[in-house]
Formats: structure tokens, sequence, C-alpha cells
């Protein structure tokens, strides 16, 4: 199936500084998915990206879709306390999404 | 969220013995998934069905069994648990495709002492 490597697995940041997470695949993606899974919690949908260079914005979440569709990043400005969570990257591949193994971010306030 | 229940949210059990994890949903989406989620693997897809009575496997299906008699319901079945199945599983149910975005379930907690 699809490898997608996902860094870093962990950040810890303190309240006010930005965060970003990276996902990198060694094949082109037709599309990538954003998932955030709070402590605790389940998985949920964030975005889809599907063109290539693509940018889109959910208030302090901004996300990309590289030029060559072979990488994509979650940039949050300013994390809040409320950020706190596994951020984690889906890619089509085999007929099925794979999960990267996702980046846990800490938020000390 | 979307209308997914899971049931039991927690379980202990017995080496040895059957456990059945049941995934509901109210949203009539057709794909419907199992995953396991363990520190240091993420999430891994252990079957999935793409209608009723149609599943296939997924990534680690070795040791369960899945069935769907009705579209919104969704089985998951160890047949003989093991510690190695120590994990929290989590349902998600996708609409169109099985490339589309996911909705998941809760979770259950399922230990095996």
């Amino acid at each position: 199936g699809q490898q997608v490597m996902q860094i870093p697995q962990y950040q810890h940041v303190q309240e006010g500084e930005d965060f970003t997470t990276y996902c990198n695949s060694s094949t082109t993606l037709s599309n990538i998915q954003w998932y955030k899974q709070r402590p605790g919690g389940h998985p949920v949908f964030l975005i889809q990206l599907v063109k290539s260079g693509e940018v889109k914005k959910q208030k302090r979440l901004t996300f990309q879709f590289g030029e060559a569709k072979k990488n994509s990043s979650l940039h949050i400005t300013a994390t809040q306390t409320t950020d706190v969570g596994t951020y984690f990257c889906a890619v089509p591949g085999g007929g099925k999404l794979t999960f990267g193994q996702g980046t846990i971010l800490t938020v000390h306030p | 969220d979307a209308g997914i229940t899971q049931s039991p949210r927690h379980k202990v059990t017995e080496t040895g013995t059957p456990v059945t994890l049941r995934c509901h949903q109210t949203e009539n989406h057709r794909y419907m998934y199992w995953y396991r989620q363990d520190p240091g693997h993420g999430l891994r897809l252990i079957h999935y069905s793409y209608g009723v009575k149609d599943t296939d496997k997924g990534e680690v299906s070795d040791g369960y069994s899945v069935s769907r008699s009705k579209t919104e319901d969704f089985l998951l079945t160890l047949e003989s648990a093991t510690s190695s199945q120590t994990s929290v599983y989590f349902c998600a149910i996708s609409e169109s495709n099985r490339l589309s975005e996911q909705y998941f379930g809760p979770g259950t907690r399922l230990t095996v002492t």
C-alpha cells in the first residue's frame, strides 16, 4: 500500500507559538486528507487537498499541497491549548486510505 | 459529528474468548471500516465493507472477522482474543468511495488479559 512519512512525531510548543507538521510521499498523490484527534477522542476530518500547490485556510490552520503533489503541510498560527491532539494525514493507495503515524502536539500555557 | 455509535465502549476480556464489537450508523453511508490504533502504529485498517454482505480485508486482518447484514451495522469479531489485540478500535464510515473523507465513531477500548 501507499507509504507516507509524517514528521515530527512529537511537538511541544508554548501557547502562542506556531506549529507545523509535514507529510511526505515518495509517489505522486491524487489527494491528501488531514484529521485531528483530541486526547481520548476519535479522529475528526479537517480537510482534503486535491490540486497541485493548493492552499486552504481554516481560521488559524493553513493547509498546503506541494507543487509536485508529493508532500503536504499543516501549519497552526499562534497555538492555543485547544489545539492539543494528534494530527494525521491520510493518502489514497491500493484502493484505500493510508494514515500517517501522526504528530502529537502539546501546548504549554 | 456523524451518527456513529460503537458498543461496547470499554471491554476487558480473557485470552481465548471470542469478542464482538458493534458499529452502528444512522447516515446510510455505503462504506464502513474497522481500524485499530496502537501507540507508534497510527491507525491500521482491519477490514472494510462496501455494502451489505460485501467485505474485504485490510492490512491487519489476521485473527479478525467481520459481518454486515444491514447497511447500518458492521460487526467486528475477534475469534479467539489474544493479548496482542489489546487496542483501541475505531469504526469509520464514508459516503461515496474508499478514498473519500471518513467519519469516525467514538472508539472501543479493548483489553485482553
